[in-house]
Formats: structure tokens, C-alpha cells, sequence
């Protein structure tokens, strides 16, 4: 069974702040990995997605990706309240499932003015 | 250009009735995707297609569920003979191709199955 875990939070943190969030995945051959912003009542909202590892900015957001840990993790620099949001960790299956995401449940990250 | 669409947004049913939930991808994208999201959980996939076949089925929960692409954009979900239990947000994606391409999202089709 290919999971993905994250933190379901929330996790909030003050406007300005650096907010941190962060996924594992067990399956070791997933080889693509996408984090997507959810507000309540709408779809999922692509905003990064990274296949190596190491680094990938993208304005206030860094993907960062560790294969050998199985990790995955978004940084958002100077938090605004409208980045509150439920922030989706999604990993792209292998083999016979490339084409599938597997989702993790989410995190819930809210920015206080 | 122009998103992926799907529609009813919103759809309430009967229990025991047919529903039909239909998605248009972004123009160009080869691969189509079916997801269905409960409350607090992440999105579950049930199927996709690559052109006008299903490539991977295997999410989908029973033979009450099954999804057409005739002509390889538009696609279609059917459910028969509802239960409450299907009630769920409904999201289809597209993408360029199948593989570690990304994923976008249409807005969604909230299903309450009474």
C-alpha cells in the first residue's frame, strides 16, 4: 500500500513568519512530487513540483526533495494570511500506476495577521 | 486558456438514482483524471484515461462507477443506483501526458446523495 503522510496540523504561524511543511512517502520508486494549496470549498491548486533532489524556489515557495529519506517539504517565506490554506503533499506512482497521484490528507496552515 | 471545466458544480440526488458527472479537459492534454475527495482526506484516485482508453481503473470502488472518453477529451463518470455513502467532491484532472507530468484540477463537482 503507497502512502503519503503528513501532518494534518494546524499549523499556523504568524504574517511574515517562514511556514514549513512537510511529507514522507513510502514508496521508494515514486519519481515525481507536487504540492498542491486547497482552500476550503474549492479544488487542489497546483503550486510546485519538483523531481530531483535538493532545492526548487519558485517566488515565496521552496520544494525541497530527499530521495534516500523518502521526505519532501515546502517552505513558504513570508507567510501572508492569504496563504492560509490546506497544502496537499502528492506523489506520482510508478510502474504500472505512473499515471495516478496518491495525496496525503493534508496540512492546514494558518497565517495570523 | 481556458482551465479544466466540469459540470454540475453542484449535484443532489436521491438515493437508488443515476448520476452523471462530466469533465473538459485543458485542450491538448492527452491524459484525463477522475478523483474523489471526502471530507478531511486528500483526493482518492478512481481512474484515468490516456486518449479515449482507461489506462487504470483500479480505483474505482465497484462496478457502480464507471467512466467514458469517447473521443478522447471530454469524459464522463456515471454512478448507478446511488448511496449515501458516494456523497463526496468529485475532481477531475488533466495533464500534457501520462507520467510525471502535472496535474490540473477543474473546480470540482460536489455529489450529496439523500
Amino acid at each position: 500500500q503507497k502512502e503519503v503522510e503528513q501532518n494534518s496540523g494546524p499549523l499556523s504561524v504568524p504574517e511574515g513568519a517562514i511556514a514549513s511543511l512537510n511529507c514522507t512517502y513510502s514508496d521508494r520508486g515514486s519519481q515525481s512530487f507536487f504540492w498542491y494549496r486547497q482552500y476550503s470549498g474549492k479544488s487542489p491548486e497546483l503550486i510546485m513540483s519538483i523531481y530531483s533532489n535538493g532545492d526548487k524556489e519558485d517566488g515565496r515557495f521552496t520544494a525541497q526533495l530527499n530521495k534516500a529519506s523518502q521526505y519532501v517539504s515546502l517552505l513558504i517565506r513570508d507567510s501572508q494570511p492569504s496563504d492560509s490554506a490546506t497544502y496537499l503533499c502528492a506523489v506520482n506512482g510508478y510502474g504500472g500506476s505512473q499515471g495516478n497521484l496518491i495525496f496525503g490528507k493534508g496540512t492546514k496552515l494558518s497565517v495570523k495577521p | 486558456g481556458a482551465g479544466v471545466s466540469q459540470t454540475p458544480s453542484n449535484k443532489v440526488t436521491e438515493k437508488g438514482k443515476y448520476v452523471e458527472l462530466r469533465c473538459d479537459p485543458i485542450s491538448g492534454h492527452t491524459a484525463l483524471y477522475w478523483y474523489r475527495q471526502s471530507l478531511g482526506q486528500g483526493p482518492e484516485f478512481l481512474i484515468y484515461f490516456q486518449g479515449t482508453g482507461a489506462a487504470d481503473d483500479s480505483g474505482l470502488p465497484n462496478d457502480r462507477f464507471f467512466a467514458v472518453r469517447p473521443e478522447g477529451s471530454v469524459s464522463t463518470l456515471k454512478i448507478q443506483r446511488t448511496e449515501r455513502g458516494d456523497s463526496a467532491m468529485y475532481l477531475c484532472a488533466s495533464s500534457l501526458n501520462v507520467g510525471p507530468y502535472e496535474q490540473y484540477f477543474g473546480p470540482g463537482t460536489r455529489l450529496t446523495v439523500t
